[in-house]
């Protein structure tokens, strides 16, 4: 079946550091990935999407590229906030009989220090 | 901004009441997904409506639990005979064409 493997965590970094997130995925077919964040107390929120193999997405200084030759869709930024502190959560969605369930990952817990 | 709304927030009840959740998606939304998280996981998906069609249910829905989309507009989960092992988050999600999932603040169940 489809799943998501992501680093564990926690991880804490220093504001201003380098991010990386790991993410590798299993899935028959053509995936969607999807990297979600989740702010304390807050739902989730899609952080950014890519919907075929070397599509890369960004949004809010955040990155991540389709790799279908190593399976993964790793998170980068280059440079963190305090205001990054989160969940984040990768995930695929492979439509079967028009279902896009999405997968997802355990999550990572990032927290930034000023 | 009228998001995914769910209501309540926070349910507690004991073990072996029924509970029921309710999830009013994105009004021009079509599909709409209910996923449960526990701690320190990610959301598990539980079952999918296409309008008020119920297309996919998870294995982990078991016969206690039962969601319905009457009209293709606001959803119910319906958790009978609770038990503990149903304490965890419940989340709705919806998305339209262009398939973007977008999830609602969720609903913690307590069951003591």
């Amino acid at each position: 079946g489809n799943s998501v493997t992501q680093m564990e965590g926690p991880v804490t970094l220093s504001e201003e550091a380098f991010l990386t997130i790991n993410c590798t995925y299993t899935a028959t077919g053509y995936p969607s990935l999807f990297w979600y964040v989740q702010y304390p107390g807050e739902g989730l929120q899609l952080l950014l999407k890519a919907m075929k193999a070397d599509d890369k997405g960004s949004n809010k200084g955040f990155e991540a590229t389709y790799r279908k030759e190593t399976t993964s869709f790793h998170l980068e930024k280059g440079s963190v906030q305090v205001s990054d502190s989160a969940v984040y959560f990768c995930a695929l969605s492979a439509a079967q009989g028009g279902s896009e369930k999405l997968v997802f990952g355990k999550g990572t817990k990032l927290t930034v220090n000023p | 901004d009228t998001g995914v709304s769910q209501d309540p927030r926070h349910k507690i009840t004991k073990r072996g009441q029924n509970v029921t959740f309710r999830c009013d998606p994105i009004s021009e939304h079509n599909r709409l997904y209910w996923y449960r998280q526990t701690l320190g996981q990610g959301p598990e998906f539980l079952t999918y409506f296409q309008n008020e069609a119920q297309l996919e249910k998870s294995r982990l829905l078991s016969d206690r639990f039962s969601a319905e989309r009457p009209k293709g507009s606001f959803s119910t989960l319906e958790i009978q005979r609770t038990e503990q092992g149903d304490s965890a988050m419940y989340l709705c999600a919806s998305s339209g064409t262009r398939h973007e999932q977008f999830f609602g603040p969720g609903t913690r169940l307590t069951v003591l």
